[in-house]
């Protein structure tokens, strides 16, 4: 299947600091990519869908300006928690559809990144 | 509201047992159905996709689907240890995302 990279797989980070994970498509072109977050024992929920060149699409309820996201190349997508506050500690997952699986291809994801905010 | 849902459990189940794993969705017009496996701490892994009614096997996993009755059930043939873990149902509901349902944790007894 695709390989889909997500790093860092963990950050520790001070209340008010940003921090940046990166999702990158290893195999194939990722002209989009997803963003979900899973607190404990709670399925996943879609923050938002990142777009190469493009602008992302938050779901309702994601505060775009305080998770910023850029999909610069059909491989790399980025998303940036900006002042992050404890609340904020969560498993943050990509994912990526690769096209060449056909219409109803599969979502494949990251490894994840635990986020702790201290 | 599109949902998906699912019995969190836990479901326990003796090894070398069949584990039936179930899932209901809103949306009549669905498509794409999958379930996941996932670990914790770790992120999900795909396990079987299914588009059309009927079976679809693949190895120990049996995947069905029933779009009158809008549910899909996932069984595990021969449980392991090792498929300890949370089945995630997932649904595309033809807007390119897939929804979430909230998880199955299985638990196979030795």
């Amino acid at each position: 299947g695709a390989v889909v990279s997500q790093h860092p797989s963990r950050v520790i980070c001070k209340s008010g600091t940003s921090v940046k994970i990166e999702c990158r498509s290893l195999d194939f072109q990722a002209t989009t990519m997803f963003w979900y977050r899973q607190f404990p024992k709670q399925s996943l929920m879609l923050m938002a869908t990142s777009n190469e060149g493009s602008k992302a699409t938050y779901e309702q309820g994601v505060e775009k300006d305080k998770f910023l996201i850029n999909h610069a190349s059909l491989t790399l997508s980025t998303l940036t928690v900006t002042s992050a506050h404890p609340e904020d500690s969560s498993f943050y997952i990509c994912s990526a559809r690769d096209r060449r699986q056909g219409f109803n291809e599969k979502l494949f994801f990251g490894s994840g990144t635990q986020l702790s905010v201290l | 509201q599109k949902e998906v849902e699912q019995n969190s459990g836990p479901l326990s189940v003796p090894e070398g047992a069949i584990a039936s794993l179930n899932c209901t969705y809103s949306d009549r017009g669905s498509q794409s159905f999958f379930w996941y496996r996932q670990y914790s701490g770790k992120s999900p892994e795909l396990i079987m996709s299914i588009y059309s009614n009927g079976d679809k096997e693949d190895g120990r996993f049996t995947a069905q689907l029933n779009k009158a009755s809008q549910y899909v059930s996932l069984l595990i043939r021969d449980s392991q240890p090792s498929d300890s873990a949370t089945y995630l149902c997932a649904v595309n509901f033809g807007n390119e995302k897939l929804t979430f349902g909230t998880g199955t944790r299985l638990t196979i007894i030795p």
